[in-house]
């Protein structure tokens, strides 16, 4: 059983576009989302975590979370060409030591 | 040296081989672990060890075994793998295993394995 699935990509959008990025999840005791960027031939770094439902900015990027229908998202506003990279959503139900759930990722194009 | 490193960068193996694939972490961790990144599917978490003892295996075959020698290095050995075994193999370390405020993965650029 998947524990977390993300919507169908990969995306490529015009510079300056909005991306929306998606996963949805099947488990409810996920309290612990995140948001990893992996670039070409590169290790994933966290972008961005939040532990609640709602809202999370940060520059361009805001992340949003909704417990009750198990979807989060990600949002990249005057998307970038630096911003081409793979993104993947993970979530953990706390205090369980460490299971992080993936997502498969979702791969970015931003043209020029 | 900073952060996650991992060698080699690329490893090409064929299934009777023996090799190992090598990380080291220059944060000051007590966790690491194995993860497993194959096309079109999620990482994979492989191995985790807590202050270099093992506190997580998930159901990995044995032709994969990880030591954990200190808490700044972490091996996988490979023995007899199979051509489905091909993937990125990305080392992590993280400061503890219980997720506090902020608890995060930091990731090595992975080794690359083929097996033909």
């Amino acid at each position: 059983q998947k524990e977390v699935e993300k919507d169908p990509g990969p995306l490529s959008v015009p510079e300056g576009a909005i991306v929306s990025l998606n996963c949805t999840y099947s488990n409810s005791a996920f309290q612990y989302f995140m948001w990893y960027r992996q670039y070409s031939r590169k290790g994933p770094e966290l972008l961005m975590y939040t532990y609640s439902s709602g809202n999370k900015e940060d520059g361009r990027f805001t992340a949003q979370v909704d417990k009750s229908s198990k979807y989060i998202s990600l949002f990249i506003r005057d998307s970038q060409p630096s911003d081409s990279a793979t993104y993947l959503c993970a979530m953990s139900p706390l205090n369980t030591g460490n299971q992080f759930y993936f997502g498969t990722g979702t791969s970015l194009t931003v043209i020029p | 040296e900073t952060g996650v490193t991992q060698t080699p960068r690329h490893l090409v193996m064929g299934m009777t081989n023996k090799k190992s694939l090598k990380c080291e972490q220059h944060l000051g961790h007590n966790a690491m672990y194995w993860y497993k990144q194959s096309a079109k599917k999620p990482l994979e978490l492989m191995f985790v060890y807590n202050f270099k003892e093992q506190t997580e295996n998930n159901s990995v075959p044995s032709r994969f075994s990880p030591e954990c020698p200190n808490s700044s290095h972490l091996f996988l050995h490979l023995h007899t793998l199979q051509p489905e075994d091909s993937a990125l193999y990305l080392c992590a370390s993280s400061q503890d295993t219980a997720y506090a405020e902020g608890g995060e993965l930091f990731f090595g650029e992975g080794s690359r394995l083929t097996v033909l």
